[in-house]
């Protein structure tokens, strides 16, 4: 069964103030992981997908990295509207569905 | 706008009404998903359908009963819901046969009364 796990669950950060979101990995056979970005009563906005370990992907003050068992989201200089929870998922052999982490709730106060 | 359209955006129902929540997406795409999210819980996947197909469900309680009539639309038929039911209900579309992202729409917020 594919497991993620992503801490912590709740991160404040004053603006600017640099930091990294973790998200774990059980998964068979890795086809791809996936970082969304939920706001409050929205459904999930697709950030990322990465495919391979050391594989890493950019957009503007987000950087996604990957390794065999674990992922990180780096936010360099954060801004009050990078607000909100940040979810990361999975996709292995047993289908093309996800399975999602609990997600971490980014707070970025000015 | 992802291209994944939900509607209604809120729902309220009593335990013994019968409600249905409609899904459309217009991106092509041949698989379409119901997930639940509850809070603080993660997303949940409750079915998936492709090519039409429903190829899982995820051991749903059967008063949510799902219905994809073609590939671009799929309904989720609620009946004799409980409180604990409550939650947004999402639903998604991807490609079948290719390892990509999925795209979400911006979810039914139900709640049992």
């Amino acid at each position: 069964e594919d497991q993620v796990t992503q801490s912590p669950e709740a991160l404040r950060l004053q603006e600017g103030e640099s930091s990294s979101l973790n998200c774990s990995y059980t998964v068979s056979g890795l086809r791809g992981l996936f970082w969304y970005r939920q706001d409050p009563g929205k459904g999930p906005e697709f950030l990322f997908t990465l495919y391979s370990a050391g594989e890493e992907k950019e957009k503007e003050r987000l950087k996604a990295t990957l390794t065999k068992k674990e992922s990180f989201l780096h936010i360099t200089a954060p801004k009050p509207e990078d607000s909100a929870t940040y979810l990361c998922a999975v996709q292995g052999n047993a289908g093309n569905m996800l399975t999602f982490g609990g997600g971490t709730r980014l707070m970025v106060k000015p | 706008e992802t291209g994944v359209t939900q509607t209604p955006r809120h729902l309220v129902m009593g335990m013994t009404n019968k409600k249905s929540l409609k899904c459309e997406q217009h991106l092509g795409h041949n698989a379409m998903y119901w997930y639940k999210q509850s809070a603080k819980k993660p997303l949940e996947l409750m079915f998936v359908y492709n090519f039409k197909e429903q190829t899982e469900n995820n051991s749903v309680p059967s008063r949510f009963s799902p219905e994809c009539p073609n590939s671009s639309h799929l309904f989720l038929h609620l009946h004799t819901l409980q409180p604990e039911d409550s939650a947004l209900y999402l639903c998604a579309s991807s490609h079948r046969d290719m390892d990509t992202e999925a795209f979400f729409g911006q979810g039914t917020r139900l709640t049992v009364v």
